[in-house]
């Protein structure tokens, strides 16, 4: 199984619409990053989660980690074409007890389609 | 401030042949960590490198080298080539000093095997 699990694996909403992406990770989290990709395109840094109950918001995207879980989501409110993409978690899941120092592991991703 | 830079863009190769791909880091950062994308998928982690050396390693063969510059530039090398290394190649730049460590992506390589 995957260490780090994303769901749903894809998404189509309607202009104006909320959605939630969530992320499970099966091991400790160390830090949790959340990127957007357009196709064959590279990553764009969305946010980092640290701590647990840490939430971040920047424009209409917000996300939130819950360590106890080891869960992490992203909430998009009133979406627009402009989101679409895919949208990648990655985790630092640590090396020896301690952070990996940027080695990420990341989710297959959610493709996000937002009709007009 | 320029961001991260990867060359070239795409590439076509034929199996056996040995590909170079290279990265410059975001301006200030001094580690470049290397990932390929396969199709659908998400990305997985080759190495890292730091200080001009090797700091750590995913689970890819001997075939995938690295190196790194004293202006903290970074090469990837990948030897035989096989039509399953056909991907895009990430490079990320990060501070190792700056504590969240948080990677910044290049645009990528498009590597296509025939």
């Amino acid at each position: 199984s995957q260490e780090l699990e994303q769901s749903p694996q894809s998404l189509i909403v309607q202009e104006g619409k909320n959605l939630t992406i969530n992320c499970t990770s099966s091991k400790t989290l160390y830090g949790l990053y959340w990127y957007k990709q357009k196709y064959g395109e590279g990553l764009i840094f969305l946010m980092m989660l640290q701590k647990g109950g840490e939430e971040k918001s920047h424009e209409k995207i917000t996300a939130k980690l819950d360590e106890k879980k080891q869960q992490s989501s992203l909430h998009i409110t009133a979406s627009q074409p402009s989101h679409a993409g895919i949208y990648l978690c990655g985790a630092d899941l640590g090396n020896a007890g301690g952070t990996s120092y940027g080695k990420l592991t990341f989710g297959q991703g959610t493709i996000l389609t937002v009709h007009p | 401030d320029a961001g991260v830079t990867q060359s070239p863009t795409h590439l076509i190769k034929t199996r056996g042949q040995q590909v170079t791909l290279r990265c410059s880091p975001k301006s200030g950062h001094d580690t470049v960590s290397w990932y390929q994308q396969a199709l659908g998928q998400g990305p997985q982690f080759i190495f890292q490198y730091y200080e001009e050396e090797e700091r750590q390693r995913g689970n890819f063969p001997d075939r995938f080298s690295g190196h790194q510059f004293p202006n903290y530039s970074s090469e990837l090398n990948v030897n035989a080539l096989l039509l399953g290394d056909s991907a895009l190649y990430l490079c990320a730049s990060s501070l190792l000093a700056g504590g969240r460590n948080t990677q910044y992506f290049g645009p990528g390589t498009r590597l296509t095997v025939l």
